[in-house]
């Protein structure tokens, strides 16, 4: 079955810890993407990634870092840094001939 | 830079009524557009697109959307509601002139259909 995967769907983080959300899709899409989603508030770009070993930051990059080792995984990492990391987290990937981008069932990071 | 405005938060109907969603966008190239639904607790799922060619776009569950260039608009439609189509529902653009294949989201419309 072709699709993004991303795990855990549930994850808790203590104050101070750094945690790792994965993200991985079979799809051989090119770009890959992270969001962030608040409750009753639209989806803001954390990062993206349009080739392998290359990544830029979107509009709320502070506290967050990424990896694109494989063209296949893009893993997100939630540093100590980030003051409010409690949220709803969606990967998303698309092909650059494909304009739609395709997206993963969400991690729901909450912060204990 | 490119935004798109969802100018309801809510929008309410009753089920067998039509129902409109509302989309406006702005982007500097020529419009890609997308319609998406999200399921509580769940990614978003893709609706439809616009990318050229005729105005009016049919996607899934029925539901459609109307380009409007003039008043920069993509509005999303169904001419019978139903209760299962109760979600949340977010417009994105992308600039389909720029190779940067970004997507920009509107801040999403909550879709509540009345048995």
């Amino acid at each position: 079955d072709g699709g993004i995967t991303q795990s855990p769907k549930y994850l808790f983080r203590k104050e101070g810890q750094n945690v790792t959300l994965s993200c991985e899709q079979n799809l051989n899409h090119d770009a890959m993407y992270w969001y962030r989603q608040d409750p009753g508030q639209g989806l803001r770009l954390i990062y993206y990634s349009q080739i392998v070993n290359d990544f830029q930051k979107g509009d709320i990059a502070e506290g967050y870092s990424v990896s694109r080792e494989k063209k296949e995984s893009f893993p997100l990492t939630v540093t100590s840094a980030q003051k409010n990391p409690t949220a709803f987290y969606l990967c998303a990937s698309s092909s650059y001939m494909n304009t739609e981008a395709f997206f993963g069932q969400g991690t729901r990071l909450t912060v204990v | 830079a490119q935004s798109v405005a969802q100018p309801e938060d809510q929008v309410n109907v009753a089920e067998g009524n039509p129902l409109t969603v509302k989309c406006t966008y702005s982007v500097s190239g020529n419009p890609y557009l997308f319609w998406y639904v999200q399921y509580p607790n769940r990614g978003l799922q893709f609706l439809l697109k616009y990318i050229t060619g005729d105005n009016l776009v049919k996607g899934s569950y029925g539901f459609e959307a109307e380009f409007n260039k003039s008043q920069t608009s993509f509005h999303l439609k169904k001419p019978s509601a139903l209760v299962s189509d109760s979600a949340l529902y977010f417009c994105a653009v992308r600039d389909g002139g720029n190779a940067g294949n970004m997507l920009t989201f509107g801040g999403g419309t909550r879709l509540m259909v009345k048995p």
